[in-house]
């Protein structure tokens, strides 16, 4: 099945800790996001790759970093500095980030970051 | 940008249809339309997407008037499982100009 897979969906760290989040898609996607969500939010943008070796910083990246090694992969990491880092986080992809249209984004089931 | 008004709730029944309206009235000429849908817990969904007059797919329908600055979610014969909220989305494929706001809460009782 194609599809985008995040792992783990329950994730427990104490306070001062990075941790990362694993974020794979065998749709063959150019483009791949992360979003956090709080409790009665939408979804914010963290970070979004347009293609391997590239990616940019979206609306609330500080604290945050990413890596696009491979298509397939775009892992976040939740560093120390990221001050309030519990939330639910959501990854994506879309075929591609091309102007004129919107590319559907297809979304995994999310990984929901405790920090204690 | 183009900030997107919808409403934060709306309660239905079982076999209603349901209507939910967007304001969006800086809308740019490029700028598509499209929905999404969230249930607990996971990840939204892609519903509709349009850019004027209608569009229809087997999950919806997406009215969306000359001028573009509204557009008009229909959900016909809800059920329970509809129970979820609804985000519009105003953009082109440039992911800054995708901001997924609070979206609205669609509530299906029996």
């Amino acid at each position: 099945d194609g599809g985008i897979t995040q792992s783990p969906k329950y994730l427990f760290r104490k306070e001062g800790q990075n941790v990362t989040l694993s974020c794979e898609q065998n749709l063959n996607h150019d483009a791949m996001y992360w979003y956090r969500q709080d409790p009665g939010q939408g979804l914010r943008l963290i970070y979004y790759s347009q293609i391997v070796n590239d990616f940019q910083k979206g609306d609330i990246a500080e604290g945050y970093s990413v890596s696009r090694e491979k298509k397939e992969s775009f892992p976040l990491t939740v560093t120390s500095a990221q001050k309030n880092p519990t939330a639910f986080y959501l990854c994506a992809s879309s075929i591609e980030i091309r102007q004129g249209t919107h590319n559907e984004q297809f979304f995994g089931p999310g990984t929901r970051l405790t920090v204690l | 940008l183009a900030k997107t008004t919808q409403p934060i709730s709306m309660d239905s029944y079982e076999g209603q249809e349901v209507n939910i309206t967007c304001s969006h009235n800086n809308i740019a000429t490029n700028d598509y339309i499209t929905w999404y849908q969230q249930f607990p817990s996971q990840g939204p969904r892609f519903i509709i997407q349009g850019y004027k007059t209608k569009v229809t797919n087997e999950v919806a329908s997406l009215f969306i008037p000359a001028d573009r600055k509204s557009s008009t979610l229909s959900l016909p014969r809800v059920s329970l499982s509809d129970t979820a909220v609804y985000y519009c989305l105003v953009g082109d494929s440039g992911y800054s100009t995708l901001t997924f706001g609070k979206g609205t809460m669609l509530l299906v009782s029996p």
